[in-house]
């Protein structure tokens, strides 16, 4: 069974940069699509980006200005990098495997972190 | 981006139920919508997948139907631990983008 722990500060300042850790678990990172979700409080879900364990990306244009996710396949980790944090940016993040198959849907969620962006 | 909107924002229904959510793509997904079921203070589950597969271990009172643009959740006799807010997301075109949500009370 996969596993996924997301971890990092939960709080941040405005105009600073958010960075989370997604640690899989239970199972190989290779061959699989590995995302961020985030999801503010009390509204509905948003697609950050994701990243193929070599390393491609893509990622949401309403964010990909600001975004950065990279992998170490080697720690069984992928990140997320968020720049210059506005109180908008206050969510709960969640990292999530995509499954396999063709275009598949997210199968294994992480337990979400909430990350608040206030002085 | 493709736009996702679900039918009803929120719904009230009673144990037994038959419990119908739709969800319309603003153009068509061919059968790659998935729904997911959220509990409060939880993260997503996923529930079904390309428009009607069942996730391992998903009850069958839960199905799937639609193609195109137009989708369909339904829960065919609805049970207390079902309480919670229902999601589709479209994994036919990047950026994926899910619907507003559907709140589902007893």
């Amino acid at each position: 069974q996969v596993h996924l722990q997301e971890s990092g500060p939960g709080l941040v300042k405005p105009s600073e940069t958010l960075s989370l850790t997604c640690t899989v678990s239970g199972g190989s990172m290779s061959n699989y699509y590995w995302s961020w979700i985030r999801q503010p409080p009390g509204k509905g879900l948003e697609w950050i980006g994701y990243i193929y364990y070599s390393g491609n990306t893509d990622y949401n244009p309403s964010l990909k200005s600001r975004v950065t996710i990279s992998v170490e396949t080697s720690k069984n980790q992928f990140y997320l990098q968020v720049t210059s944090v506005t109180a908008a940016d206050t969510a709960v993040y969640y990292c999530a495997r995509v499954g396999g198959g063709y275009l598949p849907p997210l199968d294994y969620w992480g337990q979400g972190i909430l990350v608040t962006v206030s002085s | 981006d493709i736009q996702m909107t679900q039918s009803p924002y929120s719904l009230s229904a009673s144990v037994g139920d038959r419990v119908t959510i739709t969800c319309r793509a603003s153009r068509s997904i061919s059968t790659y919508l998935n729904w997911y079921q959220q509990k409060p203070g939880r993260a997503p589950d996923l529930l079904i997948y390309t428009e009607s597969n069942l996730q391992s271990g998903v009850p069958s009172r839960f199905s799937g139907s639609g193609s195109g643009i137009d989708f369909t959740l339904t829960i065919s006799s609805l049970q207390p631990e079902d309480i919670a807010t229902y999601y589709c997301q479209q994994s036919f075109s990047l950026p994926y983008t899910f619907g507003q949500g559907t709140k589902l009370e007893i």
